[in-house]
């Protein structure tokens, strides 16, 4: 039962522009949204959240858009820089899954210099 | 930085014997994950653990699963008896609130012949 969706498996972007990534849920308990980034041979590591009463994060070049009626989210990288070249997941939570959070498949993010 | 550790990068162990994988949260964490990738595969969630004792497991987290925090820092997780199908990255997480990011470990590789 795959709860959180990430469609595409791989994205190429020239440097500079921006990337976006993007992700679906099914359960309309989730109530908290997080983006991790991995690079090969090592773990997530915490990228940005957003709760369910915003529609918006921003942290430097990384946003995070919240579409809960058509639940969606999405990651903004502006500018993409080489270095942003890495698998992206989704992840979510609902206060009643606990602590329990829910991956998508990943993202692998490539920007092209 | 604060960080979470795990010991050993990568193990290799023949099918049928027990493995125990171990980690360091961080310090003043108070919830602890096991999450595991399975090559190619999405991040998924095995327990989660919170004032000693599991808060929530999933159906992976079968009875040849445990986990311990046998003392204030360290919390492992053994495998009684693997399988070729245990093969997979294990990562583990904590965090210090419930529901909020969490902070992932480099990784154990779990290889299974």
């Amino acid at each position: 039962d795959q709860q959180v969706k990430q469609n595409s498996p791989s994205l190429s972007v020239q440097e500079g522009r921006i990337s976006i990534l993007n992700c679906d849920y099914t359960n309309s308990m989730f109530d908290y949204f997080l983006w991790y980034k991995k690079y090969p041979a090592e773990g997530p590591t915490f990228l940005i959240s957003i709760s369910s009463i915003k529609d918006k994060n921003e942290d430097g070049r990384f946003t995070v858009f919240l579409n809960k009626s058509a639940k969606h989210l999405s990651l903004h990288i502006v500018p993409s820089q080489p270095g942003d070249s890495a698998v992206y997941f989704c992840a979510a939570s609902a206060e009643n899954t606990g602590n329990q959070f829910y991956f998508g498949t990943g993202t692998s993010l490539t920007v092209i210099p | 930085e604060p960080e979470v550790t795990q010991t050993p990068s990568h193990q290799v162990t023949q099918m049928g014997q027990e493995v125990i994988l171990r980690c360091v949260p961080i310090s003043n964490h108070l919830y602890f994950y096991w999450y595991r990738q399975i090559l190619g595969q999405k991040v998924e969630f095995l327990v989660s653990f919170y004032n000693n004792e599991i808060s929530e497991k999933s159906e992976i987290f079968d009875d040849q699963f445990s986990v311990e925090r046998p003392d204030g820092s360290n919390f492992t997780l053994k495998i009684r008896s693997t399988k070729l199908e245990d093969s997979a990255m294990y990562f583990c997480a904590s965090s210090d609130l419930r529901g909020t990011e969490a902070f992932f470990g480099q990784g154990t590789r779990l290889t299974v012949v």
